[in-house]
This record gives C-alpha cells, structure tokens and sequence, in this order.
C-alpha cells in the first residue's frame, strides 16, 4: 500500500472488554513500532518489531498489552479487560531499516467508558 | 541515551521563516538528529534528520551546532498549514535496534 495503514481509526470499549487493534505496514518494511499517545503529550514507545521477532517490548505498560507480528507483515496489538487509563491514540509505523526514518499510521483512538 | 529539550511552545507570522531549537547536550558520536511533526489527528511525519553537517530538503533546513550539542529547524516560508508539533528526537540504540523516542515537541502556531 502507499502508506501505513491502522484499523479501527475509532474504537470504543466499555472497561473491562478486550480489543485487538491492527496495523498493516508499508510493503517490505522490516520493522514496525507501536507508541502510546496520551492527549496533549508526545508517543510513548511500547514495542518493536523487526520481521516476526519482538526485540523490545519494554514500553508495554502490563501484562494486559500483548502485540504479534505473525509473519513479519501484519501486526496486532491486543489490549485485555481494559481500563480507562488505556485511552489513547495507539500510533503504528514502520521503517526499511532499524529505526531510520519512520512512517506512521493515522492511529486509532481508543476510549474506554 | 541522549534526552532533547525544547521549548513547549513558539508562534510565527505566515511567509515568514519559523527557526525551532532543539537541545541535546549529551548526544555522542554516532547518534543523528531527527525531526518530525504532527499535524493534528495524524501520525507524525519524518521532516529532515543530520548527524554534523547541515541539510535541506523540499520542507526545512537543520542546522547542527558544532558541537552538536543543539539545533535548529528552519522552515523558510511558513504557511498556515505548517502549524503542528515538531518533535527533535535523537536515534537511540537499544540492543542493537533504534528505538524513537519523542518528548513533548514544540507546538508551532502559524498565523495570518
């Protein structure tokens, strides 16, 4: 595809239901991020991805937050029994390399009632 | 890995030049400079990135001190649609792979 691509761009969970947030990368492009945003600050980093291998998930906040990247395309971030302090804009983005320039998705707003 | 201050927010007169700083006094060698911005309700967007040289592109300018210790944004001719929050990021490594990490970015208001 000619960019990032997050879906949903809106999801509303009511506390305690699990949701499962996708995004499909740019088209050969090994590594995949997934940042946090809380309203009014900067990403915050939760994982990443280089093909199918996760070498980092020091930024997920709990065991409630799990992300794959089956067949190093395609990934998923889950969020489980979810709480009102997981809504964010969940931002997905992907580069050629490791960690070089980054293109991001649009995001999906996550609001937990 | 090196940290990045900026200010929180600046204005600027649209058509003239918006210059954005950017602190990062404790970058080592081999870590570049990165910029981004983010458009209200998009993801960020990669801009320009240096490691000591100076660069331009089709969207800005950066300049790097030499020390390297700070730099500067320049968007030559802002527009209204250049209002956004720029974000100076400085590549960190973590076991081998670099991790992006943004501060709170600068919020840059273009006006009329």
């Amino acid at each position: 595809g000619a960019g990032v691509s997050q879906s949903p761009r809106y999801k509303v969970a009511k506390r305690g239901q699990d949701v499962a947030l996708r995004c499909d990368p740019i088209s050969g492009h090994v590594s995949l991020f997934w940042y946090q945003q809380a309203l009014g600050q900067g990403p915050e980093f939760l994982t990443y991805f280089q093909n199918e291998a996760q070498l980092d998930k020091s930024g997920l906040p709990s065991d409630r937050f799990f992300a794959e990247r089956p067949e190093g395309s395609v990934s998923t971030l889950k969020i489980q029994r979810t709480q009102q302090e997981d809504s964010a804009v969940y931002l997905c983005a992907s580069s050629s390399g490791t960690g070089e320039k980054l293109f991001f998705g649009s995001g999906t707003q996550l609001s937990v009632l | 890995d090196a940290k990045t201050t900026q200010p929180p927010s600046m204005d600027c007169a649209e058509g003239r030049a918006a210059n954005l700083p950017c602190n990062h006094s404790t970058i080592s060698g081999n870590e570049y400079v990165y910029w981004y911005r983010q458009i209200h309700s998009q993801g960020p967007q990669y801009i320009i990135h240096g490691l000591k040289n100076n660069e331009t592109n089709e969207m800005a300018s950066l300049i790097i001190t030499e020390d390297r210790k700070s730099s500067t944004l320049i968007l030559p001719h802002a527009t209204l649609r250049d209002t956004a929050v720029y974000y100076c990021i400085v590549r960190s490594s973590s076991g081998g792979s670099y991790i992006p990490t943004f501060g709170r970015g600068t919020s840059l208001i273009v006006h009329p």
